[in-house]
């Protein structure tokens, strides 16, 4: 069975400030890997995705995320954060030949000023 | 093009009572998917649909039921409800559902069972 975690609950971090939000995930088969955010009140909006190729992935808002296989992990990076970044950050799976997606329990971005 | 549309955006129940929650996919989408997210379990698969037909499931009693109707939109019911089903019910859409393929989600039904 397939299970992701992620690490931190909570993430507080000063406007301007790196962040870096970590999941992790376990599968006996290959899986893609996938960043949603969700801002208050609304639904889940991709932020970026890795299907195969390049481990280093871009997605919007200038997030980054790295897959790395040997550790099983999936990190969620950014240089620089904003106040508008304060919201729910959610890692998800799917298996390559399936269609369930599995998430993990979320990671809360809060941005102060 | 529009995005993925849910109705009622809020909802008040009572114990024992049944609901039905109403999606509508993008505009040429096949597939919808349901997941029931709560503060303590977070997001959890419900069920998919495509073309008409549920074609996975996730680990929900019998009590939670869905059918998608021949131009995607679908529906899904609730019966004898009980307090813990309160949640956010999320829906997604993707075109076809192939593995990889991004999900479109709607802003969710918040359902209160009193």
């Amino acid at each position: 069975a397939q299970s992701v975690t992620q690490l931190d609950s909570q993430v507080p971090v000063f406007e301007e400030a790196p962040v870096e939000l970590r999941c992790n995930y376990s599968s006996s088969v290959s899986v893609y890997l996938f960043w949603y955010v969700q801002y208050p009140n609304q639904g889940l909006q991709l932020l970026l995705k890795y299907l195969s190729g390049s481990t280093l992935v871009k997605g919007i808002n200038g997030f980054e995320a790295e897959f790395n296989k040997s550790q099983t992990s999936f990190h969620l990076r950014k240089p620089s954060v904003h106040i508008s970044d304060t919201a729910e950050y959610f890692c998800a799976v799917t298996l390559t030949g399936g269609f369930k997606t599995i998430f993990g329990a979320g990671t809360r971005l809060f941005v102060k000023a | 093009k529009a995005g993925v549309t849910q109705t009622p955006r809020y909802l008040i129940k009572t114990r024992g009572q049944q609901v039905t929650l109403s999606c509508s996919p993008i505009s040429g989408h096949r597939s919808v998917s349901w997941y029931q997210q709560t503060p303590g379990q977070g997001l959890q698969f419900l069920f998919e649909y495509f073309s008409e037909t549920q074609r996975n499931k996730g680990n929900f009693p019998g009590r939670f039921s869905g059918r998608q109707f021949s131009n995607s939109r679908s529906e899904m019911n609730v019966s004898t409800l009980e307090l813990g089903d309160s949640a956010l019910y999320l829906c997604a859409s993707t075109l076809t559902a192939t593995p990889g393929e991004t999900q479109y989600f709607g802003p969710g039904t918040r359902l209160l069972v009193l």
